[in-house]
C-alpha cells in the first residue's frame, strides 16, 4: 500500500513547545499533503509540499520532505493549545496515481495549557 | 460559501437496509472523493470521480456504489448494509486531480450499523 504512516501515533507537550511529526511512504509520489482533523470534524488543509521541493513553511508551521528517504516532518513551532488535533500525513500515488491520496493513520497531538 | 456539504450527519441503520449519502460541492471542483474513516486508522478510499458521468473503485470499493449524474453531486450508496460498514464517511473535492490544490473536506457522516 503507498499509504503514509505517521510517527508517533500520539504526542503530548506544553503550550510554547514545538512539535514534530513524522510521516514514511513506501512509492514515489508527486505530491505529499498535510491535513488537521479537530475531534468530530472534517480534514483540513494544511500544507502541500511537492516532490521537487525540501522545505516548506506556513506561519508556524514548516514542513521537510526527503524523498531519497521517503519521509516528511511537520514542524509546529510554539505550540497552542487550539493546536490540539489529529494530523495525517496523504501521499498521492505518483505519476500514474496523481488523481487520489493515501492517508495514514494520524498523529495525535494534545497541546498542554 | 459552503464548501463541501454531506448529507445526513448521523444514521443508524439496520443490517439488510440500503440508504444513500449525498455529497453536494459548490466550488465547480471537477475531482471528488468518498473516504471512510474508523477509529485508530486513517482514512481508506472507496470510490472516486474524475468527472462528471465518471466514477473508479478506491481501495474499499466492495458494498458500496458510486454515482456522479451532475459535476456538483457526488452520491454513495450501501446496497445492504453490514456492521463492518459502522464508520464515519468524509466526502472530499478537489480542483485538479495532480494534487496541486489540497482536498477540501466535508464535516462527515456517521453510519452505525445494527
Amino acid at each position: 500500500s503507498q499509504q503514509g504512516e505517521e510517527d508517533p501515533q500520539a504526542l503530548s507537550i506544553q503550550e510554547g513547545e514545538n512539535a514534530t511529526m513524522n510521516c514514511s511512504y513506501k512509492t514515489s509520489i508527486n505530491n505529499l499533503q498535510w491535513y488537521r482533523q479537530n475531534s468530530g470534524r472534517g480534514l483540513v488543509h494544511l500544507i502541500l509540499i511537492r516532490s521537487n521541493e525540501r522545505e516548506k513553511h506556513s506561519g508556524r508551521l514548516r514542513v521537510t520532505l526527503d524523498t531519497s528517504k521517503k519521509s516528511s516532518s511537520l514542524l509546529i513551532t510554539a505550540s497552542r493549545a487550539a493546536d490540539t488535533a489529529s494530523y495525517f500525513c496523504a501521499t498521492d500515488g505518483g505519476s500514474y496515481n496523481f488523481n487520489k491520496f493515501y492517508f495514514g493513520s494520524g498523529t495525535k497531538l494534545n497541546v498542554k495549557p | 460559501n459552503a464548501g463541501v456539504t454531506q448529507t445526513p450527519k448521523f444514521r443508524v441503520l439496520k443490517t439488510g437496509q440500503s440508504m444513500t449519502l449525498l455529497c453536494a460541492q459548490d466550488m465547480n471542483h471537477e475531482y471528488m472523493y468518498w473516504y471512510r474513516q474508523d477509529p485508530g486508522m486513517g482514512l481508506r478510499l472507496i470510490h472516486y470521480s474524475v468527472g462528471e458521468g465518471t466514477t473508479a473503485k478506491g481501495e474499499v470499493p466492495d458494498g458500496y456504489n458510486v454515482s456522479r449524474l451532475k459535476k456538483q453531486n457526488f452520491l454513495l450508496g450501501l446496497e445492504s448494509a453490514a456492521p463492518s460498514q459502522t464508520s464515519v464517511y468524509f466526502c472530499a473535492s478537489s480542483y485538479l486531480g495532480r494534487g496541486n490544490y489540497g482536498y477540501t473536506f466535508g464535516s462527515g457522516t456517521r453510519l452505525t450499523v445494527v
